[in-house]
């Protein structure tokens, strides 16, 4: 089965610093991959999908990239504000539906 | 507006009782997802359904059910609670045919068995 790992379950940066969150997954390439933001209390919250044929996307300071060699996705937000403060989550494409990671704790300290 | 809405947002119910937890989504989305998050934080999903298709996650004690009286309503219906299924519950919708598969959810229900 389909198995995704994030490799921090935290992770406390300084503000103005970028935060590089890491996915890995194992066994079968999906057609594509999808980061979220969770605040505590609330549901997730879909950011950015990425294609197995695109290598890079960007919003605004957020940026994702996709290795299909590596089996890998990199999410990054640069200048990076307390508001920025969230659990982030990758979810994998697996037969139309997701499955996700479970998730990293980002700490954005003024 | 509130995309996908969930009611309710906190359901405190004793073992072996049978409860409901209600989703509505106003986007026109042909596909709707229940999930469940356990204290762990882990998103798992339990059922994807749209007009054509129901699929269950195999690992879905077959006590929950969805119901779906129409495209923009997917209710979970959960029988005979026991404690393990406390945990929070998230519905969500999507639009399949678009090719994107965002998915936007909801708030959430909290459900905590005694």
């Amino acid at each position: 089965s389909q198995k995704i790992e994030q490799n921090s379950e935290a992770l406390n940066i300084q503000e103005g610093k970028t935060a590089t969150l890491t996915c890995n997954y194992t066994n079968y390439s999906p057609a594509y991959l999808q980061w979220y933001r969770q605040d505590p209390g609330r549901g997730p919250v879909f950011l950015l999908l990425i294609r197995e044929n695109e290598k890079e996307k960007r919003k605004e300071r957020l940026k994702v990239t996709f290795d299909t060699t590596l089996k890998q996705s990199l999410f990054h937000i640069t200048a990076s504000q307390p508001a920025d403060s969230a659990t982030y989550l990758c979810a994998l494409e697996s037969q139309g539906n997701l499955i996700f990671g479970k998730g990293t704790k980002l700490s954005v300290k003024p | 507006d509130t995309a996908v809405s969930q009611t309710p947002k906190y359901l405190v119910t004793q073992m072996g009782n049978d409860k409901s937890i209600k989703c509505e989504q106003n986007l026109g989305h042909d596909t709707m997802y229940w999930y469940k998050q356990d204290s762990k934080k882990f998103l798992k999903i339990m059922f994807s359904y749209n007009n054509k298709e129901l699929i269950i996650n195999e690992t879905v004690p077959n006590r929950f059910s969805p119901k779906s009286p129409d495209k923009a309503h997917l209710n979970l219906h959960i029988n005979s609670l026991e404690l393990g299924d406390s945990a929070v519950y998230f519905c969500a919708s999507s639009q399949r045919d678009y090719h994107t598969y965002e998915q936007y959810f909801g708030p959430g229900t909290r459900l905590t068995v005694t």
